[in-house]
């Protein structure tokens, strides 16, 4: 059974720093590009960033370009989004995802970041 | 790149169908057969419902289907049933490794 676990959320003052972690089980994670979502209180899904499976790529949304870094260990089977310079327009619950056949099919159940003073 | 456009909310009584609409660009929806779909209950993990514009994923019921016209895709669920009352995203690729979400709609079942 494919298992995406995030942990790592928390209450941030703005212009603090986060790191989130994913841990995968029942599935290759090391075949699979990676993706983290966000969605924020109220709001829909949106994209945050991906990694390809050897850690070789990665894209971000260019809000959070310079900001944010999504990493990988493929020997832990593990994702990980490295947040700094935090703003409160961060809050949201995070969750991480599978991407196959262009789409997300795996989610986990997310960690929640409140960025707040 | 700009959230694709779909409509607040939707509703039908069951057995009924409804079909929610997601309008993109010619650099998103429009240039790429990567549409996907998304059902979230609140508190929950999304579930792929739809890929690659028409594809189901083992498991999802048949009364799901997607289509794509242009710009706009589109989600239609047939026979609706009270446990399809969520909220539904539309998802596509934008190019240059990105993607770019729907606004979101709400399906509410009478």
């Amino acid at each position: 059974e494919v298992q995406l676990v995030e942990s790592g959320g928390d209450l941030v003052q703005p212009g603090g720093s986060l790191r989130l972690s994913c841990a995968a089980s029942g599935f290759t994670f090391s075949g699979y590009w990676m993706t983290w979502v966000r969605q924020a209180p109220g709001k829909g899904l949106e994209w945050v960033a991906t990694i390809k499976p050897d850690g070789s790529e990665k894209y971000y949304l260019g809000s959070v370009k310079g900001r944010f870094t999504i990493s990988r260990d493929n020997a832990q089977n593990s994702l990980f989004l490295q947040m700094n310079s935090l703003r409160a327009e961060d809050t949201a619950v995070y969750y991480c995802a599978t991407n196959a056949n262009w789409g997300f099919n795996y989610w986990g159940q997310g960690t929640l970041v409140t960025v707040s003073s | 790149q700009s959230a694709l456009t779909q409509p607040p909310s939707a509703s039908g009584s069951p057995g009924q169908s409804v079909t929610i609409s997601c309008t993109g660009t010619s650099s998103d929806v429009g240039g790429y057969n990567s549409v996907s779909w998304y059902q979230h209950h609140p508190g929950k993990a999304p579930t792929l419902m739809i890929y690659e514009v028409i594809k189901r994923p083992s498991g999802v019921p048949d009364r799901f289907s997607g289509s794509k016209s242009g710009n706009t895709a589109s989600l239609t669920v047939s026979g609706l049933q009270a446990e399809d009352e969520a909220d539904y995203y539309c998802s596509s690729y934008a190019g240059s490794g990105g993607f770019v979400f729907g606004t979101g709609t709400k399906v509410t079942v009478l």
